[in-house]
Parts: structure tokens; sequence; C-alpha cells
């Protein structure tokens, strides 16, 4: 356990609307990560932050975006969701090693 | 691009018996690390063991072990004395190094052990 959560846990949201994801560390982290975990594609990053207001996009940042005003929260934006943005989200840190992540426990969302 | 390759969908073992996991990468990269992660039913993402490419040792924590061989970039997961808490999905990883912030998942091994 890295200190981190995700919330919420599961979501069930309409196609066209607006959804935040929300990843909160307390160990002051200054790497985090969103990932999306999908049946036959294992994980695949969205969106990094290296800092507060630095941010860099993923293998599949299409339709994402992402926000860090602070330390401990890194948060994951779908303006408009669809049907395609199913799926389990992931937060994670970069852990002392410089070379590890460290997962949090994930959010269920499912666009309808 | 960094490709990971499972090619064992899924696999099982006898409590107390050792299995071995298989994963391959494709990189031009001398500089990299590799990693097993297990995900549970619970859906946590659980880093079990991790390997720099520019060590020789393959990398062990208590009963899982890993077989690195660079040359034929392959990195095989074994887990010893097999426990019902090990079921899970096992996922090999790949990172290159030099400031990469990406992780290359593979698809992923179902393990089930039975009693």
């Amino acid at each position: 356990d890295a200190g981190i959560t995700q919330s919420p846990r599961h979501k069930v949201t309409e196609t066209g609307t607006p959804v935040t994801l929300r990843c909160h560390q307390t160990e002051n982290h200054r790497y985090m990560y969103w990932y999306r975990q999908d049946p036959g594609h294992g994980l695949r990053l969205i969106h990094y932050s290296y800092g507060v207001k630095d941010t860099d996009k993923g293998e599949v940042s299409d339709g994402y975006s992402v926000s860090r005003s602070k330390t401990e929260d890194f948060l994951l934006t779908l303006e408009s969701a669809t049907s395609s943005q199913t799926s389990v989200y992931f937060c994670a840190i970069r852990g002392r090693n410089s070379y590890e992540q460290y997962f949090g426990p994930g959010t269920r969302l499912t666009v309808t | 691009a960094q490709t990971v390759t499972q090619s064992q969908p899924e696999m099982s073992v006898q409590e107390a018996e050792t299995v071995t996991l298989s994963c391959t990468y494709d990189t031009s990269e001398s500089d990299y690390y590799l990693f097993w992660y297990k995900q549970p039913p619970s859906r946590q993402m659980i880093l079990v063991i991790r390997q720099e490419a520019y060590k020789q040792q393959n990398a062990t924590e208590n009963r899982f072990s890993v077989n690195f061989q660079k040359a034929a970039k392959s990195f095989s997961l074994k887990i010893s004395d097999s426990q019902l808490g090990d079921a899970a999905m096992y996922f090999c990883a790949y990172r290159r190094g030099g400031g990469s912030e990406k992780l290359v998942f593979g698809k992923g091994t179902k393990l089930t052990v039975n009693p």
C-alpha cells in the first residue's frame, strides 16, 4: 500500500456526461500516473504528471484530460464520456527506487 | 515500439508445487527494467518482483524468482510452493530506462491453484 486512494471506486454514467476521477496520495510522491485496464489489452498509460501543473500524454490520451493543482491530487477528466471509455482506471505513483510504480485500488467506470 | 508478450493466457498448478509463467519482450534498448505484477480478484495491482536489465543476477522475493535471459529477451516468473492465495492474474511489464515513464504491460496470465 503506497498510500494511494481513488474515488469514486465505482461509477455508472451516461454517454456525453463529464466525469472526473480522483487520485489522492499521502506520501508526497512527485510522479503520478493514470492507466486504463481493458480485457485483452493489459494496462495502458493515459497521462502522467511529474509535478504540480506538469503533465504529459501517454499512449491512449485521446478523450482524457488531467490536472494536478497540488502534489497529493491527480485528477482524470472525461469531458464527454463515451461507451469506449468503459474500463477500470488505475492511478499509480513512482516509488522511491525511481523506476517502480505502485498502484491504487482502481475505479470501475461504466458508460451507458 | 516495445512490446511484451505473455503466451500463456491461463495456467494451473497444484498447491505446494512449482509453476513458471512466461514473458518475452521486444526492445532495442540496453537500459530497462522488468516487473511482474499480481492482480487478485480484489483488482489491486501488486508488485511482485522487479529486475534491472544491467543486473545479471536473477531477482528473488521469497517464493518468487525470475529467470532473466537478456539475450533471448525472456523474463519468466517461477512460483515455488504454490499457495491458494497465489491464484490471480499475473502481468509482466517493461519500462525503458533513461527517464521514460511508461510501463508496457503484457496481456496477463490467469493462474489457478488447485487444492
